[in-house]
């Protein structure tokens, strides 16, 4: 059975920094694309960023390129968001998706509140 | 990047009768591999979206089949044959063709 489950969310201040974690179970991180998608209160889903199956390709929206770093520990099957320089706008639940580099999510996580605020 | 406009952005409908929903993409969602990457979600409030139909047409696992999809190109429709109470919320289309992956606005659907 597949899940995800992501965690780590938490009140940061503006400009500070956070990890957020997926732990990944019925499948290995190292055998599919992860995504990360985020939802803002009361709007909707944003894709973030994504890393392939074999980690050779990774690419991230313009909104956070350069501050976002997806990676994974395969060996306790976890996937990762570091995010850096966080922003107000940057506030929202944070999923993990499984699905193919290109194409469709077809798992997602309960997801993660972040709020970044002073 | 592409932009996904989908109509109507809220859609009152009655139990047991038909619904649909269109996605027009600004680009073309046709991929070199054969492959149409638009694919629905469905989100009711306080959960995740959760996947119900992928490359255009492909009902996911365990999605009832009157949820079905259709087009081609740029212009994409969800249908709902005969709408159940457990269908409200919100519907979004969604494109994985080309980076960014990007979401329709959403339709919100509830009973009348």
């Amino acid at each position: 059975q597949v899940q995800l489950v992501e965690s780590g969310g938490r009140v940061v201040q503006p400009g500070g920094s956070l990890r957020v974690s997926c732990a990944v179970s019925g499948f290995s991180v190292s055998s599919s694309g992860m995504h990360w998608v985020r939802q803002a209160p009361g709007k909707g889903p944003e894709w973030v960023a994504c890393q392939r199956f074999d980690e050779t390709l990774k690419h991230y929206a313009d909104s956070v390129q350069g501050r976002f770093t997806v990676f994974r520990d395969n060996s306790n099957n976890i996937l990762y968001l570091q995010m850096d320089s966080l922003r107000v706008e940057d506030t929202a639940i944070y999923y993990c998706a499984k699905g193919p580099y290109g194409g469709y999510f077809d798992y997602w996580g309960q997801g993660t509140l972040v709020t970044v605020s002073s | 990047d592409i932009v996904m406009t989908q109509t109507p952005l809220s859609s009152p409908v009655t139990l047991g009768q038909p619904a649909s929903i269109s996605c027009r993409s600004s680009q073309s969602l046709a991929r070199s591999d054969g492959n149409t990457y638009l694919s629905w979600l469905h989100q009711r409030p306080g959960q995740p979206p959760r996947l119900l139909i992928y490359k255009t047409s492909d009902r996911f696992s365990g999605v009832p089949d009157r949820f079905s999809g259709s087009g081609a190109g740029t212009d994409f429709t969800l249908t709902i044959s005969r709408v159940e109470a457990e269908d409200v919320g919100v519907y979004y289309c969604m494109q994985g063709a080309q980076f960014p992956f990007t979401f329709g606005q959403g339709t919100k659907v509830e009973i009348k």
